[in-house]
């Protein structure tokens, strides 16, 4: 397993399209997680799953976004009806959790948003 | 609320030590975190402290100060392929949800 891919890499897409990413999490690791990062700043946290259920969307996100992880396996992460706002990188994480030791994330690439 | 600072640029010679800090403001956390992104790269886990201490691995080395809620990591014998970006986190909960600072871009001159 080489780590976490995301596919696509790149995507643009016109204002009010909707648009989906894929992750493909390290095999073994039970935790899945999708953060947002814009130019100049920190990731920040948009949800997270244990397995295939979702424990917490953030309170920033609207309704627009959605997330799945079937069979926890890989997660897809919809935006619906896409704003100029939402153009940022779209990364995945995911990590293998033992207790409430270190929990070292490992990220993917990345899917860059631009909405045009 | 959470917040995190730290600085947002640092420029050093190659071999020299850089300190980045980082001073939060919390409620509650299980421990701070430090990953180090390229341009146009992933980020990448560097230190975890749960508890007050410092934490030695290779050239980087990460501090935690729970009752003065600040944290560093420090650079030794810096590298240009050290020049990157630097993100302090927090880790707010047992599942591993983290919350990350701006960072702190670190420029290595030759």
């Amino acid at each position: 397993d080489t780590g976490v891919s995301q596919d696509p890499r790149h995507k643009i897409t016109k204002r009010g399209q909707n648009v989906t990413f894929r992750c493909d999490p390290i095999s073994e690791h039970n935790r899945l997680y999708w953060y947002r990062q814009t130019l100049g700043q920190g990731p920040e946290f948009l949800t997270y799953f244990q397995n295939e259920a979702q424990l917490e969307k953030s309170r920033l996100l609207s309704d627009r976004f959605s997330a799945e992880r079937p069979k926890g396996s890989f997660s897809t992460l919809e935006i619906q009806r896409t704003e100029q706002g939402d153009s940022a990188m779209y990364l995945c994480a995911s990590s293998l959790v033992h207790m409430e030791s270190n929990t070292e994330a490992f990220f993917g690439q990345g899917t860059r948003l631009t909405v045009v | 609320g959470q917040s995190l600072e730290q600085p947002s640029e640092v420029t050093a010679v190659e071999g020299a030590i850089v300190q980045i800090n980082c001073t939060y403001q919390t409620s509650g956390f299980y421990g701070l975190s430090w990953y180090q992104q390229h341009d146009g790269g992933a980020p990448t886990f560097l230190s975890y402290n749960a508890l007050d201490g410092l934490e030695e691995t290779g050239r980087f080395s990460s501090f935690l100060s729970r009752s003065d809620s600040y944290g560093y990591l420090l650079l030794q014998e810096l590298q240009m392929k050290d020049s990157a970006s630097y993100f302090c986190a927090l880790q707010t909960d047992s599942w591993g949800k983290l919350q990350f600072g701006a960072g702190t871009q670190v420029v290595v001159t030759p």
